[in-house]
């Protein structure tokens, strides 16, 4: 079955500091992990998803496989930072998503 | 871009009043989804569908029913609210093996 873990629910850092989302997945096959991202009063929105390996805001996020996580870094936080951050996997029809439970981020100035 | 429309931001029930919640985009997306967003729960998923009149169950689909009669509209029915439904809804549409584009959501309380 696939699960997806975010153990943190809430986390702090300092503005300027280095900032680390974690994400464990379990899944029996391929996996594709995506990082969604919710502002104050905004909808959820894509991130960033691994197969583009791009960054995003100053994010990035590297699969690693044999530690099944998907963490998401940034090495210098900004209070436009916070927000709840979300990790997804995509299943193996590529039609349904699953999401971890959530780690709420606050960048205090 | 992809737009989700979610036709209320905010609602207030009555406990066993009949509730619709509508979602409508405007891409032609075959997939279109009803989560529920909670503290602490995250995003659940309540029911998902791959096409017209298609209809599958997520991982909490007591107390809820879905309607897409139409590819660009799916709508979430909750037969007979109750307090423990009270919640944020979340509407999703996606391409297959794309990411999701979300709705606004829809704060429900039911009282």
């Amino acid at each position: 079955a696939q699960r997806v873990t975010q153990p943190e629910k809430l986390l702090s850092v300092f503005k300027g500091a280095p900032v680390e989302l974690k994400c464990n997945y379990s899944y029996s096959g391929s996996p594709e992990l995506f990082w969604y991202v919710q502002y104050s009063r905004q909808r959820l929105q894509l991130l960033l998803r691994h197969i583009s390996r791009e960054s995003i805001k100053g994010f990035t996020a590297d699969l690693n496989k044999g530690e099944t996580s998907f963490h998401l870094k940034k090495p210098f936080a900004q209070e436009e930072d916070s927000a709840m951050y979300y990790c997804a996997l995509n299943s193996n029809t590529g039609n349904q998503f699953y999401f971890g439970t959530g780690t709420s981020l606050t960048v205090i100035p | 871009d992809v737009k989700v429309t979610q036709s209320s931001r905010y609602l207030v029930k009555r406990t066993g009043e009949k509730v619709f919640l509508e979602c409508v985009q405007d891409m032609d997306h075959e997939n279109m989804f009803w989560y529920r967003q909670d503290p602490g729960l995250g995003l659940r998923l309540i029911y998902f569908s791959y096409d017209v009149k298609m209809k599958e169950k997520g991982d909490i689909p007591e107390g809820y029913s879905v309607s897409r009669e139409k590819k660009e509209r799916f709508s979430l029915i909750l037969e007979s609210a109750s307090t423990n439904q009270t919640s944020m809804y979340l509407c999703a549409s996606s391409l297959k093996g794309y990411g999701y584009t979300f709705g606004s959501g829809t704060r429900l309380t039911v009282v």
